[in-house]
């Protein structure tokens, strides 16, 4: 089952302004990470934060999480619309069979409008 | 350095028939996944391999499988398609395992495939 639950679905903003997405997954993760992806392409990964890490920034975007509540959030800050994109944010920890693997959240379609 | 390349981009074929599809990771990465996008389930994870070894299963039924070769060039093959295996299937590829170190993956274009 898909841990990682975006919110919102959708985000419309103008250029300039800042954009905030949620996630939040179900069981102990050793990261967690944030991908963006156009129009149906492959996904670029943004940043990872690891489960003892509480922030990390990377140029505009900064991600939080909070392992007690199960959840991180992405901010760009300063948005273009060159940063029109899907993005998910993807749990990275160990099922019950030990085996380790990414669970992607259904993502957040941001458009930032010229 | 080239990044991850699939083939091919675009595929489409009918229900009961199989299908390979192909990965080239970067350039010394050792490590290949696969995953499977819908709009109804999202991203999911198929498989991991390393050193020609699957690593990591997702879960899929046995239709889904993979290998990897000495040169960690990978391939995903569904045997007897289903309407339901029309999707976005991505490769990825890391240095090492990705839950080793916590690597960094680095996703290719896709393949589209489409069953009729």
């Amino acid at each position: 089952s898909q841990q990682g639950e975006e919110d919102p679905q959708a985000l419309s903003i103008q250029e300039g302004e800042n954009a905030t997405m949620n996630c939040s997954y179900k069981t102990s993760i050793n990261n967690l990470q944030w991908y963006r992806q156009n129009s149906g392409r492959g996904l670029v990964h943004l940043i990872l934060i690891r489960s003892n890490e509480r922030e990390k920034h990377s140029g505009r975007l900064r991600v939080t999480l909070d392992t007690s509540k199960k959840s991180s959030s992405l901010l760009i800050t300063a948005s273009r619309a060159a940063d029109t994109a899907s993005y998910f944010c993807a749990a990275g920890g160990y099922s019950g069979a030990g085996s380790y693997q990414l669970t992607f959240g259904k993502g957040t379609k941001l458009s930032v409008i010229p | 350095k080239a990044g991850v390349t699939q083939t091919p981009r675009y595929l489409i074929k009918t229900r009961g028939q199989q299908v390979t599809l192909s990965c080239s990771p970067i350039s010394g990465h050792r490590s290949v996944s696969w995953y499977q996008q819908t709009p109804g389930q999202g991203l999911q994870f198929l498989f991991e391999y390393f050193s020609e070894t699957q690593r990591n299963k997702g879960n899929f039924p046995g239709r889904f499988s993979g290998r990897q070769f000495s040169n960690s060039r990978s391939e995903m093959n569904v045997s007897t398609l289903e309407l339901g295996d029309s999707a976005l299937y991505l490769c990825a590829s890391s240095l090492a395992p990705s839950g080793l170190n916590q690597e960094t993956q680095y996703f290719g274009p896709g393949t589209r495939l489409l069953v009729l």
